[in-house]
């Protein structure tokens, strides 16, 4: 069975790092024909995707996140990882990391999360 | 980007009750447009893929419809399990989500 478990800080200053890791279990990475995600969640802002990687390391991101977005990989630990620069309280949120499953449906590509990771909180804070 | 607009953002009903929510998109994602489902100190699990493809494992009492801008989640016989908060997402260009709506208890 396919799971995925977010490790990390809960607690970063203000215009420091934040770093995330998503170990998963259950699945090979380096075999997967899926993409890797990052995604938070907070009050104000709701659901927010923030990239997805492939096991070659070729990544994609959210636009509005981008400047401060690096998304890596490492197929050896079966894990994924975000860094997200220059953080403000805004930042504060859950963070999840998810499978990014690409499939073709009626003979169309398409994608959705599946499964989930149980999530992390991160607050920024000084 | 792409918005997702869901309505209504809350509801209340009853246990057997038919509930139908809806997301509209911006503009036309076709039928890249997922739903899932969030239970309180849970992450969101998936319900329906490609608008109308209900996941493995999820009850046939969930279904999917729409293409274009305009989507509906059915849920056709309410269960208490079912009180849980529902999102919207598409997969067309990037990847955006609703705002969520939240299932009460009447």
């Amino acid at each position: 069975q396919l799971q995925l478990q977010e490790s990390g800080p809960g607690l970063v200053k203000p215009s420091e790092t934040l770093s995330l890791t998503c170990t998963v279990s259950g699945d090979s990475i380096s075999s997967s024909i899926h993409y890797w995600g990052w995604l938070r969640q907070t009050p104000g802002m709701g659901l927010e995707w923030i990239g997805s990687i492939y096991n070659s390391g070729s990544a994609f991101y959210n636009p509005s996140l981008e400047s401060r977005v690096t998304i890596s990989v490492d197929t050896s630990k079966n894990q994924f990882s975000l860094r997200l620069r220059s953080v403000t309280a805004a930042d504060t949120a859950m963070y999840f990391c998810a499978r990014d499953v690409y499939e073709f449906v009626s003979g169309s590509p398409t994608n959705w999360f599946d499964p989930w990771g149980q999530g992390t909180l991160v607050t920024v804070s000084s | 980007d792409i918005q997702m607009t869901q309505s209504p953002s809350s509801l209340s009903a009853s246990i057997g009750d038919r509930v139908t929510i809806t997301c509209r998109a911006s503009q036309s994602i076709r039928n890249y447009l997922n739903w899932y489902q969030q239970k309180p100190g849970k992450p969101p699990s998936l319900l329906i893929y490609a608008a109308s493809n209900l996941q493995s494992g999820v009850p046939s009492r969930f279904s999917g419809s729409g293409s274009g801008t305009d989507f509906t989640l059915t849920i056709t016989s309410l269960q208490p399990e079912d009180f849980a908060t529902y999102y919207c997402q598409q997969s067309h260009t990037r990847k955006t989500f609703g705002q969520g709506t939240k299932v009460e208890i009447k």
